[in-house]
């Protein structure tokens, strides 16, 4: 099952504006983490954040979290034509290091426009 | 230095026959996961194996089955195959030592169509 869900689904910018793409989950987690899909490929790693932290930056990434809500954003600043792409969060459940997997969400489709 | 590594890419085969994918993992790693993405939707965990032994198991049936060698590497078997195992399968490599949240390097994937 998802834990995540993306918000919004699909999101159109053009070249230069800044993404924000929100993400909710239920369940009480170790970390979050965002990923990166072009094309239905391989997912690339961008950002962990670790519940006892509420923002992280990486490059033009920022990620907050909101453990209070179930919550967190992943805010894209100066977006480029090669940002196009599946964005995902991941979670893992805070189970007492028992747990290793990634749940995933549905994604948030990034297309921006040259 | 490769980073993770499936075979083959792509894959056709019809209802009932079975499947063997393959992936290495990514150099000094030794964990190996496997996750089914259907069309549309996120990457949905199947097991994980570490040692050679499954590790953890997400929600699949007994047809979705695993191996480790001694060199890391791992194979997903699926048997008895339906319509709705037509995915992208996707392995990812992590390193396990010392108890601490290690990020997944995935790999490109193979995309499986079930006839």
């Amino acid at each position: 099952s998802q834990q995540g869900e993306e918000d919004p689904q699909a999101l159109s910018i053009q070249e230069g504006e800044n993404a924000t793409m929100n993400c909710s989950y239920k369940t009480s987690i170790n970390n979050l983490q965002w990923y990166r899909q072009n094309s239905g490929r391989g997912l690339v790693h961008l950002i962990l954040i670790r519940s006892n932290e509420r923002e992280k930056h990486s490059g033009r990434l920022r990620v907050t979290l909101d453990t209070s809500k179930k919550s967190s954003s992943l805010l894209i600043t100066a977006s480029r034509a090669a940002d196009t792409a599946s964005y995902f969060c991941a979670t893992v459940e805070d189970s007492g290091g028992s747990n290793y997997k990634l749940t995933f969400g549905k994604g948030t489709l990034l297309t921006v426009n040259p | 230095d490769a980073g993770v590594t499936q075979s083959p890419t792509h894959l056709i085969k019809t209802r009932g026959q079975q499947v063997t994918l393959r992936c290495s993992p990514k150099s000094g790693h030794d964990t190996v996961s496997w996750y089914q993405q259907a069309l549309g939707q996120g990457p949905q965990f199947i097991f994980q194996y570490y040692e050679e032994e499954e590790r953890q198991r997400g929600n699949f049936p007994d047809r979705f089955s695993g191996h480790q060698f001694p060199n890391y590497s791992s194979e997903l078997n699926v048997n008895a195959l339906l319509l709705g195992d037509s995915a992208l399968y996707l392995c990812a490599s992590s390193f396990s030592h010392f108890y601490q949240w290690n990020e997944q390097f995935f790999g490109p994937g193979t995309r499986l169509t079930v006839l």
